[in-house]
């Protein structure tokens, strides 16, 4: 089946530094999404990508749906200690009923 | 506005005792229903998705089993439980109109 290959895997930072994370496939996906999980709460999405190439912001997070289609980046620039948690991203092809996840990365932000 | 509820927030079972997760979603209408599993610090299993009522697709097989029995309730089950059935166990939702997923808060199942 179609797996995302998700890195890195963890990160420890110190806060007001730049956070990039990537996720490949050999699979084509028409969306990428980025989700946030929170210790002990459920994933919260993010931002969702619908375009080859398409380039989202959501405050301070920047996330790219690669032109081969088969890539995805989450850029958090600034990070606060609120930016602590899992992230996840995921791939979907349209009508096919369920995404396919990263196994995430793990964020730690130091004060 | 579309909300998802999924009960209870915790639970502690014991080895061999069944088990009932109930999750609904309100505000929508037909939505596609996942069931994921997550053990510590890792990643979501998919467990089953549903595209509609009576319609169950199962990822991986275990002694878990769910059910859709109206279109915005979606049920895990077991029969027995095993130890490795601990974990943190996520509902959530999607439709054509938001592909991304809403999940619910889950529920932490340890089995003693």
């Amino acid at each position: 089946g179609q797996q995302l290959n998700q890195s890195p895997q963890s990160m420890f930072i110190q806060e007001g530094e730049d956070v990039s994370m990537n996720c490949t496939s050999s699979s084509i996906f028409n969306t990428w999404l980025w989700y946030k999980q929170d210790p002990g709460e459920g994933p919260v999405l993010l931002i969702a990508l619908y375009k080859a190439g398409e380039l989202t912001s959501n405050g301070r997070l920047t996330a790219q749906f690669g032109i081969t289609r088969k890539d995805s980046f989450l850029n958090i620039s600034a990070s606060i200690p609120s930016d602590v948690g899992i992230y996840f991203c995921a791939g979907l092809i349209t009508n096919a009923g369920k995404s396919t996840f990263g196994d995430g990365t793990t964020l730690t932000v130091k004060p | 506005s579309q909300t998802i509820h999924q009960w209870p927030a915790t639970l502690v079972q014991p080895v061999g005792s069944p088990l009932s997760l109930e999750c609904t979603v309100e505000g929508t209408s037909n939505p596609n229903l996942y069931w994921y599993r997550q053990a510590a610090g890792r990643g979501l299993q998919l467990l089953f998705y549903s595209v509609g009522i009576g319609q169950i697709s199962s990822e991986v097989p275990q002694n878990l089993s769910a059910s859709r029995p109206q279109d915005r309730q979606f049920i895990l089950s077991s029969k027995k439980l095993l130890l490795s059935d601990s974990g943190f166990y996520l509902c959530a939702w999607s439709n054509l109109a938001n592909y991304g997923y809403t999940f619910g808060s889950g529920t932490r199942l340890t089995v003693v």
